[in-house]
């Protein structure tokens, strides 16, 4: 069975970069069928799309947040990364890693809770 | 952008009601859209898919449907475990993707 681990820390100070590392078991990133996915959630909001990427290394990213984010693969640990550059409160969220089976997300992450704080 | 509204933004209902939750698209996606269900607490689910196809294991009590801007999600028989918030997302837009923002189902 499939499953996605987010991992990173669960605190990053205001206009520092938050970094977390999924890690996908039971099989594989580099299959062509799939892209994987980072979805956040601010507490009691909804869901946000973030970003996209290809086990190839190439990427898609929400356009309001394009700026700031950068998403890599490393196939060789079946991991994908979110990094997303000087945070401030508003990108305090729980974070989901997911896959998606090109048009719908069909996996998901536990989902891990980064807070921004001075 | 594809925006996405949801209606009503939250609901309350009974166990054995008909519920009905609309989605509206900005502009038209053809059928290019998901409903998932969150539980409090919990990581989203996949309910359906190209806005009308059920995902494996969910109960047939869940229905979707509609093409263009305009989608429903239907369920027939509310029951207990189906209290959540429910989200619906966009591809039309493929790679890029846009999520609604949710309709809260409540117990009356």
């Amino acid at each position: 069975q499939l499953q996605l681990q987010e991992s990173g820390p669960g605190l990053v100070k205001t206009s520092e970069t938050l970094s977390l590392t999924c890690t996908v078991s039971g099989g594989s990133i580099s299959s062509s069928t799939y892209y994987w996915g980072w979805i956040r959630q601010p507490p009691g909001k909804g869901l946000e799309w973030i970003g996209n990427i290809y086990y190839s290394g190439s990427t898609y990213y929400n356009p309001s947040l394009k700026s700031r984010i950068t998403l890599s693969v490393d196939t060789s640990k079946d991991q994908f990364s979110l990094k997303l550059s000087s945070v401030t409160a508003a990108d305090t969220a729980v974070y989901y890693c997911a896959r998606a089976a090109v048009r719908y997300f069909d996996f998901w992450g536990q989902g891990a809770l980064v807070a921004v704080s001075s | 952008a594809i925006q996405l509204t949801q209606s009503p933004s939250s609901l309350s209902a009974s166990v054995g009601d008909r519920v009905t939750i609309t989605c509206r698209a900005s502009q038209a996606i053809r059928s290019t859209l998901a409903w998932y269900q969150q539980k409090p607490g919990k990581t989203p689910q996949l309910l359906i898919y190209d806005a009308s196809t059920l995902e494996s294991g969910v109960p047939s009590r869940f229905s979707g449907s509609g093409s263009g801007t305009d989608f429903t999600l239907t369920i027939s028989s509310l029951q207990p475990e189906d209290f959540a918030t429910y989200y619906c997302q966009q591809f039309n837009s493929y790679p890029l993707f846009t999520f609604g923002p949710g309709t809260k189902v409540d117990i009356k």
